[in-house]
């Protein structure tokens, strides 16, 4: 089974402060993926990882940036956390070893839910 | 600009019942469409997905039928069990890009 792991759950952190969030998964995953989960928007985008140093921003990246230095491992870093930044944070890998690319499914972490004050 | 509408963010349904979810999307460059179910405080899990060269897919209790020209997806749940109550997001994405786009998710309740 494939295992998607988040370094928190929860997260509790004051405005202004440098915020990692850290995702690893087992599986050999090439692509990686961090989305945020807010009511009534659903999953929105904010970076995702081709493969090892390679990054490419989605939909929201503002505020956000990422680290992936090693394959198994993708981190969402927060610069300077803002208050809109509260919500819940969700990683996700895939693989590219089926050959179907864009069809392959995406492994979720359980998502950290971040509260900026 | 949200591509991928579900405009009941919750739906209750009697066990053993039919559970239908709805998802509408507006860009016609989308070609495959997934459904990920989520509980709380779990990550979403994969629950079927449809490739736009067909109109309907099943697996098990769960089938997802699409219409193209009306740019519609819904997900049929029979018989609905109390264990299916949870998000329901539905998702698409297209040949040229990397990632999906999800619908805000409607909230399943099945009641026994």
């Amino acid at each position: 089974d494939v295992k998607v792991t988040q370094s928190s759950r929860y997260l509790v952190k004051r405005t202004g402060e440098k915020v990692f969030l850290e995702c690893v998964q087992d599986m050999d995953h090439e692509n990686m993926f961090w989305y945020r989960q807010d009511p009534g928007l659903g999953l929105r985008l904010i970076y995702f990882s081709y493969d090892v140093k390679m990054k490419e921003k989605g939909d929201i990246p503002e505020g956000y940036s990422v680290s992936r230095e090693k394959k198994e491992r993708f981190s969402l870093i927060l610069e300077s956390a803002s208050t809109n930044q509260t919500s819940m944070y969700l990683c996700a890998s895939r693989t590219l070893a089926g050959g179907q690319g864009y069809q392959e499914t995406q492994y979720f972490g359980p998502g950290t839910r971040l509260l900026v004050l | 600009d949200q591509q991928v509408k579900q405009n009941s963010p919750s739906l209750s349904v009697q066990e053993g019942r039919i559970s239908i979810l709805n998802c509408d999307y507006t860009n016609s460059m989308f070609d495959y469409f997934l459904w990920y179910k989520k509980y709380p405080a779990e990550g979403p899990t994969f629950l079927i997905s449809i490739s736009s060269i067909k109109d309907k897919n099943e697996d098990g209790r769960f089938t997802v039928f699409l219409n193209k020209s009306a740019k519609h997806l819904s997900l049929h749940i029979v018989p609905s069990q109390p264990g299916d109550s949870a998000v329901y997001f539905c998702a698409a994405s297209w040949y040229n890009n990397n990632d999906m786009r999800f619908g805000a998710g409607t909230r399943l309740t099945v009641k026994p």
